[in-house]
């Protein structure tokens, strides 16, 4: 199984902040990852896909990059309403995997 | 509107049985496939089983293989999991989400709110 591990498990970051996410996989992914973003009780919103696809809808202050193993997430200038979990997630193959999970939170 | 609700969530004893359902609409049910994904209370997100549109293939976690049966009824647009032999640790919310199948490989696009599993005796 490809194993994905998130970091850092926590951030703590104020509005207007540039804040990065990483995910490493345990063996090549190419560019099949994405990102998603929960808020507490709701479903997982996707973010991004194929590693950089911008979602449609999703606010152009949240890019992604990274192929291979190393990816990351990045939110240019946080919003308030940026404060939430966030999961990457490898659909390169059967079983799919999640990271650990990184939660963002208001300094 | 493209949406995904799930039922059939309770309590239940271990080692006992429970089914999922989840009804889709807004979109052609037939051609996607679908998962199950689960999040324990307080920890983060796990793929549980994905079947293809028309249920030639399906794919399961380690964690369930065996226990749990994934199946659909594209005549009611309506995605199952059988649960049986159930566990405390099999405890969630259980997610069903639709794959994006306009590239290949297919990943998760649209989810549903949940349903909340809980095993305990």
């Amino acid at each position: 199984d490809i194993q994905v591990t998130q970091s850092p498990s926590t951030l703590s970051a104020s509005v207007g902040d540039r804040v990065t996410i990483t995910c490493r996989a345990s063996q090549s992914i190419s560019s099949w990852l994405a990102w998603y973003q929960q808020k507490p009780g709701k479903a997982p919103n996707l973010l991004i896909y194929k590693a950089s696809s911008l979602e449609s809808g999703v606010p152009s202050r949240f890019s992604g990059s990274g192929s291979g193993t190393e990816f990351t997430l990045t939110i240019s200038s946080l919003q308030p309403d940026d404060f939430a979990t966030y999961y990457c997630q490898q659909y390169h193959g059967y079983p799919w995997t999640f990271g650990q999970g990184t939660k963002l939170q208001i300094k | 509107e493209v949406q995904l609700v799930e039922s059939g969530g309770g309590l239940v004893k271990p080692g006992g049985s429970l089914r999922l359902s989840c009804a889709a609409s807004g979109f052609n049910f037939s051609s996607y496939s679908m998962n199950w994904v689960r999040q324990a209370p307080g920890k983060g997100l796990e793929w549980v089983s994905c079947i293809s549109g028309g249920s030639s293939y399906m794919y399961y976690a380690d964690s369930v293989k065996g226990r749990f049966t994934i199946s659909r009824d594209n005549a009611k647009n309506s995605l199952y999991l059988q649960m049986n032999s159930l566990r405390a640790e099999d405890t969630a919310v259980y997610y069903c989400a639709r794959d994006r199948i306009t590239m290949i490989p297919y990943y998760m696009d649209v989810w549903g709110k949940g349903t909340t599993v809980t095993v305990s005796s």
